[in-house]
């Protein structure tokens, strides 16, 4: 079966400080994989997407960033964290046309 | 992409069924409809998914009206632990990134 694993579970930053967020999943093959964040108290925003090593997508410009160093790999990066990027941030899988499937999430908060 | 329109609110009593509408009426031809829930602190889960015909599985029911213009998740049996948002979403067979979420319904589950 397939799982997707995110870590760190938690985190708190200061302002300004980098952030690399890792995702992986387990089980399955060439999946699309997703970053999502969820403000506190609002709806899932979609950040970024991936539909192979290599290939980013990005829906909403800021001052994060995706890579996908490896096929069931997925990371999150910012080089300068900002107040207004804490959150709950989750990754997700799916293959085309299917159901998709969310990490536990890594819930961060920037001071 | 299509948009959904769901109650920002239900509540229920334990142990009574369920029915969570949703109302899709610019839907195409290929659009899935994904039910999706998301419990306190955590990713959203997959619920249940169909195209045209109801669809039964062992979480939930999804009944289709025959225009596809509207749906609804059936929960049989509510439980405390259904207490949760829940999402419908529309998503086009062959894209990989129209799973968006909007705001849900938030399902209160009372003893």
């Amino acid at each position: 079966s397939q799982t997707i694993h995110q870590w760190p579970a938690t985190l708190v930053q200061p302002v300004g400080s980098p952030l690399s967020l890792e995702c992986t999943v387990e089980g399955t093959s060439n999946p699309n994989l997703y970053w999502y964040r969820q403000a506190a108290g609002r709806g899932l925003q979609l950040l970024f997407y991936s539909v192979g090593i290599g290939q980013i997508s990005s829906e909403v410009p800021q001052n994060l960033s995706a890579s996908r160093p490896q096929d069931r790999q997925f990371i999150l990066s910012s080089k300068k964290l900002l107040l207004s990027d804490s959150g709950f941030y989750l990754c997700a899988w799916r293959r085309t046309g299917s159901e998709q499937y969310f990490g536990p999430g890594t819930r961060l908060t920037v001071t | 992409d299509a948009k959904t329109t769901q109650p920002n609110s239900m509540e229920s009593n334990e142990e009574e069924p369920v029915h969570l509408p949703c109302n899709h009426s610019t839907i195409s031809g290929t659009d899935y409809i994904h039910w999706y829930r998301q419990l306190p602190s955590q990713g959203p889960e997959y619920v249940i998914h169909g195209l045209t015909s109801n669809v039964n599985n062992r979480m939930a029911s999804l009944a289709i009206a025959e225009d596809r213009k509207s749906s609804t998740l059936i929960l049989h049996r509510a439980t405390l632990r259904d207490a949760a948002v829940y999402y419908c979403i529309l998503s086009r067979v062959y894209n990989n990134n129209d799973m968006r979420f909007g705001a849900g319904t938030r399902l209160t589950v009372k003893p």
